[in-house]
């Protein structure tokens, strides 16, 4: 079956511009995660939903950053007014279900985003 | 906050050789995976073990776990240049399910 796919894989813009990067989860997945990964910080979690809430958005950076989740599928991650140190790869991956000892997470191949 | 430390950071192999690294942790686990990663890119999910584990294998990778010293570790046997990649071990320590990682680990098969 398909994996969790990623648009769009590069997304270059301008300071103070708005983004939003799209996640499709593996079908039946019912937890999906975003997290980053920059030269600085390493991989770092950003937001979890379970089916379509989201109970932990501790790891978003800043109010800037928001998510949602549609019909337990779909995720689109938006970034508003965007800052250089925006710049990271964006990462998605999903889960059958969420947390225990049975969480395998499979991961998208990634958004690169470059704010200039 | 990054729980996983991976060491060696870096290491260089020929082809054919086994590689070795190892990954620590701070708190209480429900399980440890390990991901390859190329070219920065996506991460591909190599082998999850549990809290209650010790040691698991798949095709070439053996991996073991040590909860009371808070540490596991990835073999991979008989390398081949295709291994060059970088390596991260991540703790599932929440009841959400995110993930912790390491730094990564760089390994460069010599063919």
């Amino acid at each position: 079956g398909a994996g969790v796919s990623q648009s769009p894989s590069n997304k270059v813009t301008e300071k103070g511009k708005d983004v939003e990067l799209r996640c499709d989860p593996i079908s039946g997945h019912t937890a999906l995660y975003w997290y980053r990964q920059s030269l600085g910080q390493g991989l770092e979690f950003l937001i979890y939903f379970q089916g379509n809430s989201a109970p932990d958005k501790s790891g978003l950076p800043s109010d800037r950053f928001s998510a949602e989740r549609t019909g337990g599928s779909v995720s689109t991650l938006t970034i508003q007014r965007t800052q250089q140190e925006d710049s990271a790869v964006y990462l998605c991956a999903s889960s059958l279900v969420a947390g225990g000892a049975y969480n395998e997470q499979f991961f998208g191949p990634g958004t690169r985003l470059t704010v200039l | 906050s990054q729980q996983g430390e991976e060491d060696p950071q870096a290491l260089s192999i020929q082809e054919g050789e086994n590689a070795t690294m190892n990954c620590s942790y701070k708190t209480s686990i429900n399980n440890l995976q390990w991901y390859r990663q190329n070219s920065g890119r996506g991460l591909v999910h190599l082998i999850l073990i549990r809290s209650n584990e010790r040691e698991k294998h798949s095709g070439r990778l053996r991996v073991t776990l040590d909860t009371s010293k808070k540490s596991s570790s990835l073999l991979i046997t008989a390398s081949r240049a295709a291994d060059t990649a970088s390596y991260f071990c991540a703790t599932d320590f929440h009841r959400s399910g995110r993930l912790a990682f390491g730094k990564g680990n760089q390994v460069v098969v010599i063919p």
